[in-house]
């Protein structure tokens, strides 16, 4: 049980495109999604908490505008990083809580981001 | 975010061996612990988790609370090879008032000697 999956593994773009992440929670429902982006040799750095039905809330530092979370069921949630520049090259993981367990996250397998 | 301390390594340790891993945080409210492992290149995986003072064993894996000393440990028994990866140390300062965040360690990079 608790599995997550997200989609795609990996992604290569353009700067200035947008990329779309999935993050799905398989076995389960999930009412808080959290994502996270890790650069090479460096911890996970949490960059929103999404919580099913509403608006995320924002790490400091990280752009609302930029990175938008859309959590629209309690087993969905999606991260478009728009207008993606070289910087934001990097590796986008998701977790996910189950209700009865909340303090525990399940992660997801991860997006390797590439921006040409 | 908390703090959470953690020695980055690499730990080098011959299969077999003992490996210890040391995590402190600064948040005295914090309530519940987390160890994760992370293969390179993939996202980290739960491997143990403890709420109480004392031991928590699981497998080959014991976990240590010492809230008083604000000090977190993880022992791997009878190390292997495919032990070698970066143990990730998390804290949760005690939802729901901090929506269940998880602040993390950078990490400590376990090698196991063949």
């Amino acid at each position: 049980g608790a599995v997550v999956s997200q989609h795609p593994s990996r992604v290569i773009c353009k700067s200035g495109t947008s990329v779309k992440i999935e993050c799905r929670s398989l076995d389960f429902q999930a009412t808080t999604m959290f994502w996270y982006r890790q650069f090479p040799k460096q911890s996970l750095m949490l960059m929103a908490t999404s919580n099913e039905g509403s608006k995320a809330t924002y790490e400091q530092g990280v752009e609302k505008d930029k990175f938008l979370i859309n959590h629209a069921s309690l087993t969905l949630s999606t991260l478009t990083v728009t207008s993606a520049h070289p910087e934001d090259s990097s590796f986008y993981i998701c977790s996910a809580s189950l209700a009865g367990e909340m303090e525990t996250q399940y992660f997801g397998p991860g997006t390797r981001l590439l921006v040409l | 975010q908390k703090e959470v301390e953690q020695n980055s390594g690499p730990l080098s340790v011959p299969e077999g061996a003992i490996a210890s891993l040391n995590c402190t945080y600064s948040d005295r409210v914090s309530q519940s612990f987390f160890w994760y492992r992370q293969y390179s290149g993939k996202s980290p995986e739960l491997i143990m988790s403890i709420y109480s003072n004392g031991d928590k064993e699981d497998g080959r894996f014991t976990a240590q609370l010492n809230k008083a000393s604000q000090y977190v440990s993880l022992l791997i028994r009878d190390s292997q090879p495919s032990d070698s990866a970066t143990y990730l140390c998390a804290v949760n300062e005690g939802a729901p008032r901090n929506d269940y965040k998880l602040s993390f360690g950078a990490g400590t990079t376990v090698t196991v000697r063949a």
